[in-house]
């Protein structure tokens, strides 16, 4: 069964530091979405993406993130200056077509960064 | 920002119980809700969407009921097993996903 896939499984960082998290969709999905769970706290839309452009984006998807399709198959999520608040959980999702409240995201296993 | 709640935050409970837990969120401007299972360094997995007042869906051992006219969606899950054992997360669908903290549920064998 398809599935997404992300990598690293955990990164490790030191402040101040660029990191990029990269996220394999399923192959025919279209629209594309990160999160992330800061430790005991709720996972937290971040940013979707169709078309090859942000569709959406929340107060956290500030200057010091952005998102990409370098390939047609990678989808990366980019944090320019890593803070110490950025550690937490980050999570990439993928969907077919069709109303974006209706149809179920497709969750990878998540990144786990930490930021020293 | 829109607030979605899910109690308990934990709970354990013997194999062979039933066991059911709640979600709510806002009852306005409501386009569908959505379950997933998360086990522990596993992908989150869709159990079920919900997206009429009054729905009831099922999957195996696991149900889902939905009252959009007062904001919650409850679980249950029938008979638990050791493999149950998940931290179940409930999505309010807009433009985007608004998730709970979820429910980690704990069976003993």
């Amino acid at each position: 069964e398809p599935e997404v896939t992300q990598t690293p499984s955990h990164q490790v960082t030191q402040m101040g530091q660029e990191v990029i998290l990269r996220c394999v969709p399923i192959s025919n999905h279209l629209y594309f979405y990160w999160y992330r769970q800061i430790l005991g706290q709720k996972v937290e839309f971040l940013v979707s993406f169709y078309n090859n452009e942000i569709s959406e984006k929340s107060e956290i998807f500030d200057d010091q993130f952005s998102v990409e399709r370098p390939d047609g198959s990678n989808f990366t999520l980019k944090i320019r200056s890593t803070k110490l608040e950025d550690s937490a959980m980050y999570f990439c999702a993928s969907r077919t077509r069709g109303a974006s409240s209706y149809n179920e995201q497709f969750f990878g296993p998540g990144t786990r960064l930490t930021v020293l | 920002i829109l607030n979605v709640e899910q109690s308990p935050q934990s709970l354990h409970v013997q194999e062979g119980d039933s066991t059911n837990f709640t979600c709510s969120f806002p009852s306005s401007n409501f386009y569908a809700l959505h379950w997933y299972r998360w086990e522990t360094a596993k992908s989150p997995e869709a159990l079920f969407v919900m997206t009429l007042n009054g729905d009831e869906k099922k999957k195996g051992r696991i149900s889902a009921t939905l009252n959009t006219k007062e904001g919650y969606s409850y679980l249950y899950i029938k008979g638990s097993q050791p493999e149950d054992s998940a931290t179940y997360l409930c999505a309010f669908a807009g433009n985007q996903f608004y998730f709970g903290t979820g429910t980690s549920l704990t069976v003993i064998p």
